[in-house]
């Protein structure tokens, strides 16, 4: 069955450290993709970013990247130089396809983190 | 442009009483999707249109919950005789599907409508 399991509940970070949110997923698809999506206290969840299961290049988007390893079946995401702003729950997302092509999102349970100022 | 919107943004009613959500998707999306978020938990999938045909449906919807897109643009959740457990929030996403493809379009979500049923 396809899952997607963030161990880390909560996550406590000072301002400006390094912090990583883990993300492992299993699934019996060949082809799938993964996403991650920030949830801030509004509740509306922001997409982040979109990867294939083709493509294990790491990916930096200013103080985000993202880890992707097939072989462990991991999605991992860092945030270099947290800010307060960045307070949020974080969804690590596994796509399971639908009959017409389109596909359903599977969700972690969410990791929680705070910065601290 | 504006994003997906859900109305309303709180719900409070009382247990036995129907309720209706509405999701209005962005403008010229295809694809409309329905998931429920409890606490502490991430958000699980409900439901799924194409247009105005409803093509997927969770076994978490049950005989109670009823959903239309009837003119393939906004669409209404309605939970009748709520229970307790159906508390929970309630999250619209849409997206542009472009047929048959190897890369799913990605969804966006609308910022939900919180419901507590008493």
């Amino acid at each position: 069955a396809q899952k997607v399991t963030q161990a880390q509940t909560e996550i406590s970070v000072v301002e400006k450290e390094d912090v990583t949110l883990d993300c492992v997923y299993e699934t019996r698809d060949t082809t799938y993709y993964l996403f991650w999506y920030k949830q801030p206290p509004s509740g509306e969840l922001v997409f982040l970013i979109r990867r294939n299961s083709f493509d294990e290049q790491n990916e930096i988007s200013g103080r985000y990247s993202w880890n992707f390893q097939k072989s462990t079946s991991s999605f991992n995401f860092t945030i270099t130089a947290s800010q307060v702003v960045d307070s949020a729950v974080y969804f690590c997302a596994l796509s399971e396809a639908l009959l017409d092509s389109s596909y359903k999102l599977i969700f972690g349970s969410g990791t929680r983190l705070l910065v601290r100022p | 442009d504006t994003g997906v919107s859900q109305n309303p943004r709180h719900k409070i009613t009382k247990r036995g009483q129907n309720v209706t959500f509405r999701c209005d998707p962005i403008s010229e999306h295809n694809r409309l999707y329905w998931y429920r978020q409890t606490l502490g938990q991430g958000p699980e999938f409900l439901t799924y249109f194409q247009n105005e045909a409803q093509l997927e449906k969770s076994r978490l919807l049950s005989d109670r919950f009823s959903a239309e897109r009837p003119k393939g643009s906004f669409s209404t959740l309605e939970i009748q005789r709520t229970e307790q457990g159906d508390s929970a929030m309630y999250l619209c996403a849409s997206s542009l599907g472009r047929g048959p493809t190897l890369s799913p379009e990605t969804q966006y979500f609308g910022p939900g409508t919180r419901l507590l049923v008493l």
